[in-house]
């Protein structure tokens, strides 16, 4: 099946800072998302990105699907950024939806 | 708001008991799934229903079965709960045929003593 790594597995960053964290798959996908799972265990959809770029306020997503990986840039990091970063793809099977999850990036951005 | 409400926030029971995680959603979503999320392990699918009455097996089924009667409803069901089911039990929602939009309850962390 699909294999999808995320690095860094941890990251670590001051208020303000920008970072960039990366997402590889390892077959064409259909479907690509980002999640962010904050520190009381919410899960909340970021983007939907196939392909291409999208923009967010501080946040903004690149997926090149050619060469099988997605980035997430932060800009200008909150405190409220912190949490786990998810991205997640999907190959469509019909009627059965199933995403194929990363492990995901832990995010700790320090006042 | 539209929302994905799971009954517990904290759960916690005794091994061997039958538990029953509950997850109801208001958005008419036809597409449902729980999830257990570990540490260093990401969330992992256990079961997930596409309409009512339907179900599918996700990656992890073993130890748990799952009850769809109604559309809003997807119940969860660990049917002798052991110690290793202790976890962090996600449910989501999603609307047929649309590739985005999951929308995740809160999670109820099960500890199994």
């Amino acid at each position: 099946g699909i294999q999808v790594e995320q690095s860094p597995p941890d990251l670590i960053l001051q208020e303000g800072a920008n970072s960039t964290l990366r997402c590889n798959f390892s077959d064409s996908v259909n479907n690509l998302q980002w999640f962010h799972q904050n520190p009381w265990g919410q899960l909340i959809n970021l983007f939907y990105i196939p392909s291409g770029t999208k923009q967010n306020g501080r946040l903004s997503a690149t997926t090149v699907a050619t060469e099988r990986y997605s980035l997430l840039y932060i800009s200008s990091s909150q405190t409220t950024d912190s949490g786990v970063y998810f991205c997640a793809v999907e190959r469509y099977a019909g009627n059965n939806r199933k995403l194929i999850w990363g492990l995901g990036t832990s995010l700790a951005v320090n006042p | 708001d539209v929302k994905v409400t799971q009954s517990s926030r904290y759960l916690v029971k005794r091994t061997g008991e039958k538990v029953f995680l509950e997850c109801v959603q208001d958005m008419d979503h036809e597409n449902m799934f729980w999830y257990r999320q570990d540490p260093g392990l990401g969330l992992r699918l256990i079961y997930f229903s596409y309409d009512v009455k339907m179900k599918e097996k996700g990656d992890i089924p073993e130890g748990y079965s799952v009850s769809r009667e109604k559309k809003e409803r997807f119940s969860l069901i660990l049917e002798s709960a052991s110690t290793n089911q202790t976890s962090m039990y996600l449910c989501a929602s999603s609307l047929r045929g649309v590739p985005y939009g999951y929308t995740f309850g809160s999670g109820t962390r099960l500890t199994v003593v």
